[in-house]
């Protein structure tokens, strides 16, 4: 198990709503990527924050944002919800150094259902 | 454009083989590339990592090889256990989406019979 956590672990929201997922990162990591999981396909980047500023995005709508905060926690902000937006949500924490790094260390994942 | 495969047909072997799981890439020259494991209803975890320099790697009964000519990666698990089933996904930093992120494939997934 990694030290990442995410919160909620299961999420029901209707097309037009708004979202909020967080994350807890790995102690020590400075560097949180989050990605979407559509069945059967693989995790696909959405953005990345370092020392809360966002260091890379996605080919992902603005309706989607982020935050990282000083304690390295981060949260995903999704507007409008469409219904291709219910996915697994998964963040991963890293450490950076010099603007590198290399293995990503993944929470359990969000489920979001969009109805 | 830019692109990672990996056999989206699941692979059935008998405990005791050896797994080999295919990573193929095109328009790609990543620095490193890594394998994770994913099993139902959970976050990948990063099993290995190989840099562009490499040739082999290995890991306990984990082999990963990397072929920048070919622009391809074999996984290896040999002495296959039950336990192994789960899906393997391989991702190289960089690509279209910045060379901060990884873009992965859709994931190998195996499945060993006892």
């Amino acid at each position: 198990e990694t030290g990442v956590t995410q919160s909620p672990t299961h999420l029901i929201k209707t097309r037009g709503q708004q979202v909020t997922l967080r994350c807890s990162s790995q102690s020590g990591h400075n560097t949180v990527s989050w990605y979407q999981q559509a069945l059967g396909q693989g995790p696909q980047f959405i953005f990345q924050y370092y020392r809360e500023e966002e260091n890379g995005r996605g080919n992902f709508p603005p309706r989607f944002s982020g935050l990282q905060f000083p304690n390295y926690s981060s949260e995903l902000n999704v507007n409008a919800l469409e219904l291709d937006d219910s996915a697994l949500y998964l963040c991963a924490s890293s450490l950076a150094g010099g603007g590198d790094f290399y293995e990503q260390y993944f929470g359990p994942g969000t489920r979001l259902t969009v109805t | 454009s830019q692109k990672i495969e990996q056999n989206s047909e699941a692979l059935n072997i008998q405990e005791g083989k050896t797994a080999t799981l295919t990573c193929n890439y095109t328009n790609y020259s990543p620095a490193y590339l890594q394998w994770y494991r994913q099993d139902p209803g959970r976050g990948p975890v990063f099993l290995l990592l190989i840099r562009e320099n490499e040739k082999e790697k290995r890991k306990e009964r984990l082999k990963v090889t990397f072929d920048t000519t070919l622009k391809q990666s074999l996984f290896h698990i040999t002495a296959s256990q039950p336990a192994d089933s789960a899906t393997y996904l391989c991702a190289l930093r960089g690509g279209d989406t910045g060379r901060r992120a990884l873009t992965f494939g859709s994931g190998t997934r195996l499945q060993v019979q006892p």
